[in-house]
């Protein structure tokens, strides 16, 4: 069973701060990495695929890390809104069916 | 809108009842997917499907029951279900399950199931 760890459970941040979260999961028989945005009573919505080893993808003020070797990714958030308020979920997919495991997430709460 | 939605969105049922939750896919995707997700817990994958073949059964329980009648549409099927069942149940699509390395996944924004 993969283990996939998220860091920290919650967050609480001043508008204007910048955040940044963790993802921790097994280095092994890893194939990608996917981000999502969950804000409450919404489809998580995807933010980023990474596959490959020191991939960056950003999207206007996210952008997101990857490091397959030691098995981690970084979610960044420059100048957090409380529009960004919401729970960010790390996924892996491994495996041959390409099943994603989720992280229990991170709730991050932007305080005007 | 993700193209993926769900009725519906909340159901109240008691441990005798027999009902169902829906998924529609409007994406053209082949495989799709059963999340449930209890307090506090990560989502755990219940079923999945692709081309309308179930090719994952994480042991759930039998009185979950699946149901896939063509690539669009989705069913799980609940009957004598207990108060620990009570959850947010998601469903994803996606393209395929094989041909694409990434797999991403699209969902719909849950049922959230009380059973009393």
């Amino acid at each position: 069973i993969l283990n996939v760890e998220q860091s920290p459970q919650s967050l609480h941040v001043q508008e204007g701060d910048s955040t940044n979260f963790t993802c921790s999961f097994p280095s092994s028989n890893f194939y990608a990495l996917h981000w999502y945005r969950w804000e409450t009573a919404k489809s998580p919505e995807a933010l980023f695929v990474m596959t490959l080893n020191g991939d960056e993808k950003k999207k206007g003020r996210i952008s997101a890390t990857l490091n397959t070797k030691e098995g981690y990714s970084y979610l960044y958030i420059k100048g957090s809104q409380p529009e960004d308020s919401a729970t960010y979920l790390c996924a892996v997919s491994s495996g041959s069916a390409r099943q994603l495991t989720f992280g229990s997430g991170t709730q991050l709460t932007v305080l005007p | 809108e993700t193209g993926v939605t769900q009725t519906p969105r909340h159901l109240v049922m008691g441990m005798t009842n027999k009902k169902s939750l829906k998924c529609e896919q409007h994406l053209g995707h082949n495989a799709m997917y059963w999340y449930k997700q209890s307090a506090k817990k990560p989502l755990e994958l219940m079923f999945v499907y692709s081309l309308e073949e179930r090719v994952e059964n994480n042991s759930v329980p039998s009185r979950f029951s699946p149901e896939c009648p063509n690539s669009s549409h989705l069913f799980l099927h609940l009957h004598t279900l207990q108060p620990e069942d009570s959850a947010l149940y998601l469903c994803a699509s996606s393209p395929s399950l094989r041909t694409a390395r990434s797999n991403e996944q699209f969902f719909g924004p849950g049922t959230r199931l009380t059973v009393l």
